[in-house]
């Protein structure tokens, strides 16, 4: 069936440099995707999103990039830091009702300082 | 503005049993989603409430219910609970006037274990 997935499960960074997630999703009409971390012991907190109208969208060290074609979304984090290190998860709007937002399984992001 | 509070935040029960867990959404947030988040499925849609009525509806047995207040705060059920109940479950508020314009909050989720 269609899903959102993520290609790697776990990703081991040095502190400093840039990290990048990627996300694959398989339903070309779905038209709004974000992206949210989850810190140990906490829920998922929303750090950026983008429609599927865009490219690209910039916040504060993070980037994300939708690439419609291959239908694939990436985040990227610049410089970065130990408190970057969680589960990053990206999820897909399928549709207006809530039950079509579809969360990819995660990666996990590990700082090494 | 508070975030989304969940009471409580670590549940051990056994077999059998049942449980009730609490949301109270931000203020003025109308819709309410669960969620069950475990390592083997990631995050599985449960339901969503908006307005006292549950408006969408996950894969999931009649065992889990829930139901939402007048104030948007909502409450979750699991009844004749399984091993497989274990789970953190999460709630998510945001204002409800459809997904494809919001994003979630979520809160710190309740941990389940069933013994």
């Amino acid at each position: 069936g269609e899903s959102v997935g993520l290609h790697l499960p776990t990703l081991s960074v040095q502190e400093g440099d840039n990290s990048i997630i990627n996300c694959a999703y398989s339903n070309s009409a779905s038209d709004y995707f974000i992206w949210y971390k989850q810190e140990s012991g906490k829920g998922p907190q929303f750090i950026i999103d983008i429609r599927s109208n865009m490219d690209k969208r910039q916040g504060q060290r993070v980037t994300v990039l939708l690439n419609k074609t291959v239908k694939h979304l990436s985040l990227q984090i610049a410089a970065t830091q130990p408190g970057d290190s969680a589960v990053y998860f990206c999820a897909e709007n399928r549709g207006t009702s809530y039950d079509k937002v579809i969360f990819g399984p995660g990666t996990s992001l590990s700082v090494i300082p | 503005k508070a975030g989304v509070t969940q009471t409580p935040r670590y549940l051990i029960k056994t077999r059998g049993q049942q449980v009730t867990l609490s949301c109270s959404p931000i203020s003025g947030h109308r819709s309410v989603s669960w969620y069950q988040q475990t390592p083997g499925q990631g995050l599985q849609f449960l339901f969503e409430y908006f307005s006292e009525t549950q408006r969408n509806k996950g894969n999931f047995p009649g065992r889990f219910s829930g139901r939402q207040f007048s104030n948007s705060r909502s409450e979750m059920n699991v009844s004749t609970l399984e091993l497989g109940d274990s789970a953190l479950y999460l709630c998510a508020s945001s204002p409800g006037q459809g997904a494809t314009n919001e994003k979630l909050f979520f809160g710190s989720g309740t941990q389940l274990s069933v013994l």
